[in-house]
């Protein structure tokens, strides 16, 4: 199998303060983990690309230093969202690819941030 | 102009009947092609990738027109638990999968 866990599901906290999500693969090593944002009833929209040891590539329009990416290990990557308000309320997803297996991205359950 | 476009929707739809929906993609170098769907509050899971020869799994047949830059997914016979939004998604250059913003899709009994 190809399982990815993001840790925590849910978390609410208070505008000002910054929080970290993690995102792992549990049974393989990924290559490269990707971090996406969902508004509602919108789509997925990438944010950033994240390669093991090296800086992450953000897509336009997205801010690196709010959204700080690190992929220190190939089963581990982590995006805190600092100094976060309620406009970052939304769903955070992360996906993981395999090594020699370059289209598929294997996708972590998704964790939803409420800035109160 | 979006990369990736999908029909509004929603489709509210009785069981057992055929439903198709349309994608079309800007970047004529795109690579993969795919359909994901979506339950609400849950993340994307893979439903199809689509091949250039068009493909079928039961129900599910995704078809691929690159001269007119469109996928396309049909639900046959839709069930109950096909209820959910469906994502169309396209790989370009370096990896990155861009979606389209997804078709929600509602069978009524």
């Amino acid at each position: 199998g190809a399982v990815v866990s993001q840790h925590p599901s849910w978390v609410i906290c208070k505008s000002g303060t910054s929080v970290k999500i993690e995102c792992r693969s549990l049974d393989f090593q990924a290559t490269t983990m990707f971090w996406y944002r969902q508004f509602p009833k919108q789509s997925l929209m990438l944010m950033a690309t994240s390669n093991e040891g090296s800086k992450a590539t953000y897509e336009q329009g997205v801010e690196k230093d709010k959204f700080l990416i690190n992929h220190a290990s190939l089963t581990l990557s982590t995006l805190t969202v600092t100094s976060a308000h309620p406009e970052d309320s939304s769903f955070y997803i992360c996906s993981a690819s395999k090594a020699g297996e370059g289209d598929t991205q294997y996708f972590g359950p998704g964790t939803r941030l409420t800035v109160l | 102009r979006k990369e990736v476009e999908q029909d509004p929707g929603p489709f509210n739809v009785p069981e057992g009947a055929t439903v198709a929906f349309n994608c079309t993609y800007s970047n004529s170098a795109s690579q993969s092609f795919f359909w994901y769907r979506q339950d609400c509050r849950k993340e994307p899971k893979l439903l199809m990738s689509v091949y250039s020869s068009g493909n079928e799994d039961g129900r599910f047949t995704a078809q691929l027109n690159r001269a007119s830059q469109y996928i396309s997914l049909l639900i046959r016979d839709s069930k109950l638990s096909d209820s959910a939004t469906y994502l169309c998604a396209v790989k370009s250059g370096g990896g990155k999968l861009i979606f389209g913003q997804g078709t929600e899709l509602s069978v009524k009994p």
